[in-house]
């Protein structure tokens, strides 16, 4: 079965710091790829996805993303955090083939530091 | 773009009562929608699928007869908790979007006294 691991619970930044969220998946093949963002009691905003072409996908508020086969990862980046990006942040896998469930990791909490 | 409208927002009710949660597409037909449970600091879980015109399939361990989905329209589904009981208060999430990616309501708080 599919699965998606998000290592860290929790990660604190320093405004204007960089960042980088991991997310690791196991699937059969390379699955469709999501990272989705949420505010507390809010619902999930998509911020970037990857089917296929370009392993570097860009996605909305500066935030990028790094398809790496070999390590099945997908991992979320953003150069220079503001305040307002404190959330959850979610990974989340889909097949291919068809059919439109997601499978997602556990989440990060995100805390940014002024 | 794409919106999912979820209603209500935030209810509360007394042990023992149903609570009716809707799920809308505004500009397009889902025929599949997808109702998800959101626990403190967790994860969101797949409950079940919503499909239109037939019945919906439940995720292991979701007791369809607790929950139950009707998705009568290709904009309209809804997840019925029947007889609630405090250990069902959580958040619930409803998605639709006939290709990836989903689009998500903004969630349903559940509170059951």
């Amino acid at each position: 079965a599919q699965s998606v691991t998000q290592p860290d619970i929790h990660i604190t930044v320093s405004e204007g710091a960089s960042l980088e969220l991991r997310c690791n998946y196991s699937y059969g093949a390379t699955p469709y790829l999501f990272w989705y963002v949420q505010s507390p009691g809010q619902g999930l905003q998509l911020l970037l996805k990857y089917f296929s072409g370009d392993t570097l996908v860009q996605g909305i508020k500066g935030f990028e993303a790094e398809f790496k086969r070999s390590q099945s990862s997908f991992n979320l980046r953003k150069p220079s955090v503001h305040w307002s990006d404190a959330a959850e942040y979610f990974c989340a896998v889909a097949p291919t083939g068809g059919g439109n469930k997601l499978t997602f990791g556990t989440g990060t909490q995100l805390k940014v530091e002024l | 773009g794409a919106v999912v409208s979820q209603h209500p927002s935030w209810v509360i009710c007394k042990s023992g009562t149903s609570v009716k949660i809707e799920c809308r597409s505004l500009d397009f037909q889902a025929t599949t929608m997808f109702w998800y449970r959101q626990f403190p600091k967790q994860s969101l879980m797949l409950m079940a699928t919503s499909n239109e015109g037939s019945k919906a399939t439940y995720e292991q361990g979701v007791e369809k007869d607790k929950f139950l989905i009707n998705h009568a329209s290709l904009t309209l589904s809804t997840l019925t908790v029947t007889s609630a009981h405090p250990e069902d208060s959580s958040f619930y999430i409803c998605s639709a979007g006939g290709n990836q990616p989903q689009h998500f309501g903004d969630g349903t708080r559940l509170s059951i006294l």
